[in-house]
């Protein structure tokens, strides 16, 4: 089954504790990206990826990392989160135009 | 820059109302691509549509219609005869020929029985 697959689902950690949320997919697709979720903000595009060793920032990049040394795999890292990055996270790959979520992380920052 | 416009933050019907959600897209680009995503109570980012600017025929699909106007970059969502598990937030985004999306706000549907 084709799919964009996150983990883990939920998060609660303290600042300062570096953290990582893992994305994979299996679609075989170039371009991921990572999106923040916040009431009334909708969905910000946080860093993207358009192939192997090639990532950007998006609208909302600090203090966040990305690597994305093979194509299926795209985590996103939080070296020392804060507070306000409590958000729930969507990974996306595409294909042609369409966007393919996973299924997000809610990451809570006490 | 993109920007997408969700003027209506919640909307609450009655079930068999029919209900339209707004969304007007502006952009310089001449190409560009609308999609409607559905995120329902349990969280995850459904895919309804997708239309191409050059392409301004409405869609319908069972209960939902889509009427694009690239006049007033308007990309309107109908939802027909509406029921319970149709509530959810809906995200308008658009995205030109790099393919990167810009989400609106959403809107929150509230289907009362």
């Amino acid at each position: 089954e084709a799919q964009v697959t996150q983990n883990p689902r939920y998060l609660i950690t303290v600042t300062g504790k570096k953290l990582t949320v893992t994305c994979s997919q299996n679609m075989n697709h170039e371009y991921m990206s990572w999106y923040r979720q916040d009431p009334g903000l909708g969905l910000r595009q946080i860093y993207y990826s358009m192939n192997v060793e090639v990532t950007d920032k998006g609208d909302v990049p600090e203090g966040y990392k990305v690597s994305r040394k093979e194509k299926r795999n795209f985590p996103l890292i939080l070296e020392s989160p804060s507070p306000n990055q409590t958000s729930l996270y969507f990974c996306a790959s595409r294909s042609q135009g369409l966007l393919h979520f996973g299924n997000g992380t809610r990451l809570t920052v006490t | 820059a993109q920007k997408v416009t969700q003027a209506q933050t919640e909307i609450s019907v009655v079930e068999k109302e029919d209900v339209t959600l707004d969304c007007v897209y502006e952009t310089r680009d001449t190409t560009y691509y609308l999609f409607w995503y559905k995120q329902p109570p349990s969280g995850e980012l459904v895919f309804l549509i997708r239309r191409n600017s050059f392409d301004e025929q409405n869609e319908i699909s069972g209960r939902y219609s889509w009427n694009f106007q690239k006049s007033t970059s308007s990309f309107n969502f109908t939802i027909t005869a509406s029921q319970v598990v149709d509530s959810a937030v809906y995200f308008c985004a658009g995205g030109g020929s790099n393919y990167k999306l810009t989400f609106g706000k959403g809107t929150l549907l509230t289907v009362n029985p």
